[in-house]
């Protein structure tokens, strides 16, 4: 089983639609979580770290659910531009260590 | 500006020779890494860095070779032991002491084939 899981898409959604990504983790004793943005032959950008009790950043929203080890991304009202791959983010048990999804691609069509 | 320089962004290398990746940050971070991603698939680490002239073998290692001389530079070689050294290679920085440890800052890139 893979430390981190995605579901690598592609989601296929029109403009301002509201689409949700799901990522677990196998690491109970995980302590951080994040969500990176990449875009096409780019490098991966910070997007959000995900908080015990949910964080929202504009149309962007994180969950953390821990009983059941997996984090949630929710974009509201999709633009174009979000077109990317979001990867899942999870801190090991080093504070070195950051483990890596294989991304969930979206596409927003007009 | 601060930020991370990799080069060259595109290299292409005959099979059984070595090739060396630069990598210089200007951030003052301490920490530094090297990942490699495969089409479809997710970052995976190679060597990392805490402090100069130290440094960790990550979950990738066999085939790769890197240094720490100094704090600004993380330089990787692939060597011909790498069986399959076609990929993405992306360097990083950050503070291992942040709160909360996460945020990693990126180089662009540099993407090795090999012919």
């Amino acid at each position: 089983r893979k430390e981190v899981e995605q579901d690598p898409g592609p989601f296929n959604v029109p403009e301002g639609a509201t689409v949700a990504f799901n990522c677990t983790y196998s690491n109970s004793a995980s302590q951080s979580f994040f969500w990176y943005r990449q875009d096409c032959r780019k490098e991966p950008k910070l997007l959000m770290s995900v908080y015990s009790s949910g964080n929202e950043d504009g149309r962007f929203t994180a969950q953390l659910n821990r009983a059941s080890q997996y984090i949630s991304l929710l974009i509201r009202d999709s633009k174009l531009s979000d077109s990317a791959t979001y990867l899942c983010v999870v801190r090991g048990d080093s504070s070195y260590k950051l483990i890596f999804g294989s991304g969930t691609r979206l596409l927003v069509r007009p | 500006d601060g930020g991370i320089t990799q080069s060259p962004k595109y290299l292409f290398r005959k099979e059984g020779q070595n090739v060396t990746l630069s990598c210089e940050q200007n951030l003052n971070h301490d920490a530094m890494y090297w990942y490699r991603q495969d089409p479809g698939q997710g970052l995976r680490l190679i060597y990392y860095s805490q402090i100069v002239n130290d440094f960790q073998k990550g979950d990738i290692a066999e085939g790769y070779s890197v240094s720490r001389e100094k704090k600004e530079s993380f330089p990787l070689t692939v060597t011909s032991a790498q069986k399959n050294p076609t990929a993405f290679y992306l360097c990083a920085s950050n503070y291992p002491g942040q709160s909360p440890t996460g945020e990693l800052f990126f180089g662009e890139g540099s993407r090795l084939t090999v012919l």
